[in-house]
């Protein structure tokens, strides 16, 4: 089973439109992290934003906004007033404190943000 | 400034040769991971390494080996490459032992075996 699922693998959107990208996770660890990071054409991987188990608080930065709910298991990220630098993929990512050491990635989701 | 470098960014290669992928930081992390970045896959685990001499499986790791002999470097090597080992291959390092430490990725290395 995936531990990490972005179920949108591509998404497509106006400059200036909002946008939410779904990350669901799966864990039986108390303990775990998780991760979004942004892959712009480039091709490096930028980390975005870290977020613990035990701190549900949303979090905002600018124009990029995530919503962690441990009921649903679910790390959403949301840009507000796409541009066109936002097109990128998208990872979401899980540690847990039984893994050793290793983050499981989601498969990704590429957002391309059109003038 | 401290960075993580790859090298070479691009690679074509032969079915059956040995090919080593280089990886550098300057930050003095422990930890160190090699993944392979495949479509419909993300990014998977291959091999990591807390500290000197110190080297772990990853998820992947059949067909691949890594040694520590300091900290800068994790070299990636394939010892005899396969086409299914055409992949981008991202090298990461962390603070601590502690993985809970954001993992920092070089540019990737975009390996082809013919």
């Amino acid at each position: 089973a995936q531990k990490v699922t972005q179920a949108q693998t591509e998404i497509s959107v106006v400059e200036k439109e909002d946008v939410t990208l779904d990350c669901v996770y799966e864990t039986r660890d108390t303990t775990y992290y998780l991760f979004w990071y942004k892959q712009p054409p480039s091709g490096e991987l930028v980390f975005l934003i870290r977020r613990n188990s035990f701190d549900e608080q949303n979090e905002i930065s600018g124009r990029y906004s995530w919503n962690f709910q441990k009921s649903t298991s679910s790390f959403n990220f949301t840009i507000t007033a796409s541009q066109v630098v936002d097109s990128a993929v998208y990872f979401c990512a899980l540690y847990e404190e039984t893994s050793g050491s290793r983050l499981t990635f989601g498969e990704g989701t590429q957002l391309t943000v059109n003038p | 400034d401290a960075e993580i470098t790859q090298s070479p960014r691009h690679k074509i290669t032969e079915t059956g040769r040995q090919v080593t992928l280089a990886c550098h930081q300057t930050w003095n992390h422990n930890n160190m991971f090699w993944y392979r970045q495949d479509l419909g896959h993300g990014l998977r685990l291959i091999h990591y390494s807390y500290g000197v001499q110190d080297t772990n499986k990853g998820e992947v790791s059949d067909g691949y080996s890594v040694s520590r002999s300091n900290t800068e470097d994790l070299p990636l090597t394939l010892e005899s490459a396969a086409s299914s080992q055409t992949s981008v291959y991202f090298c990461a390092s962390s603070e601590s032992e502690d993985p809970r430490r954001t993992q920092y990725f070089g540019p990737g290395t975009r390996l082809t075996v013919l």
